[in-house]
């Protein structure tokens, strides 16, 4: 299995709060991403980062930042959590632009 | 902007039975193409890959799909599933001219013993 950790693996906080999620890989890969899975909307993009501090949006970046210092570390924050970003929070990694990614354990998210 | 359709969101199948998952995409671009499966609260692990080469692409634990460019479908098959088969799987597309998977909404397969 590919090195993907993520942490922590479940969380539940408070409307307005802010949340961080950490993603780590031992793989030494470039790119890594952050997904949310929704029932009925499959995996969908947050934000994705092409190597140390390049990144970019995806498909459902409001409401989330994101920040890579360091190869091995991705992290996504959510500056003031809101109901609708309860979800299932999935990392992955990839070697090559467009190729195989390899996806961490997921974080459950609840905002109350 | 690529899309995956994934036609069918629930699929039962009994014990030993074939099963096809089927996929769909648009795209104007040449496209690399995935099956994941996701078992019950667990990541997802890919499943198969066509990037190029042969359309008749084998994956692990005897799934296997077919690239259809004329059809622009990439259909998941087994002959004979198992109860260990039971799990969410997804259909995702990728491209040569962007940085981005697209997902499908996935479906569950239930084999019913």
């Amino acid at each position: 299995d590919a090195g993907i950790t993520q942490s922590p693996r479940h969380k539940v906080t408070e409307t307005g709060t802010p949340v961080t999620l950490r993603c780590h890989q031992t793989e030494n890969h470039r790119y890594m991403y952050w997904y949310r899975q929704d029932p009925g909307h499959g995996l969908r993009l947050i934000h994705y980062s092409y190597g140390v501090k390049d990144t970019d949006k995806g498909e459902v970046s409001d409401g989330y930042s994101v920040s890579r210092s360091k190869t091995e570390d991705f992290l996504l924050t959510l500056e003031s959590a809101t109901s609708s970003q309860t979800s299932v929070y999935f990392c992955a990694i990839s070697e090559y632009r467009n190729n195989e990614q390899f996806f961490g354990p997921g974080t459950r998210l609840t905002v109350l | 902007a690529q899309s995956v359709t994934q036609l069918d969101s629930q699929v039962p199948v009994f014990e030993e039975a074939p099963v096809e998952l089927r996929c769909n995409y648009s795209s104007s671009v040449s496209v690399y193409l995935f099956w994941y499966v996701q078992y019950p609260n667990q990541g997802l692990q890919l499943l198969l890959k066509y990037l190029s080469g042969s359309t008749l692409v084998k994956g692990i634990n005897g799934f296997e799909a077919e690239f259809n460019k004329s059809q622009t479908s990439f259909h998941l098959r087994k002959p004979s599933v198992h109860i260990s088969d039971t799990a969410e799987y997804f259909c995702a597309v990728s491209t040569n001219t962007g940085n981005q998977f697209y997902f499908g909404t996935g479906t569950s397969l239930t084999v019913i013993p």
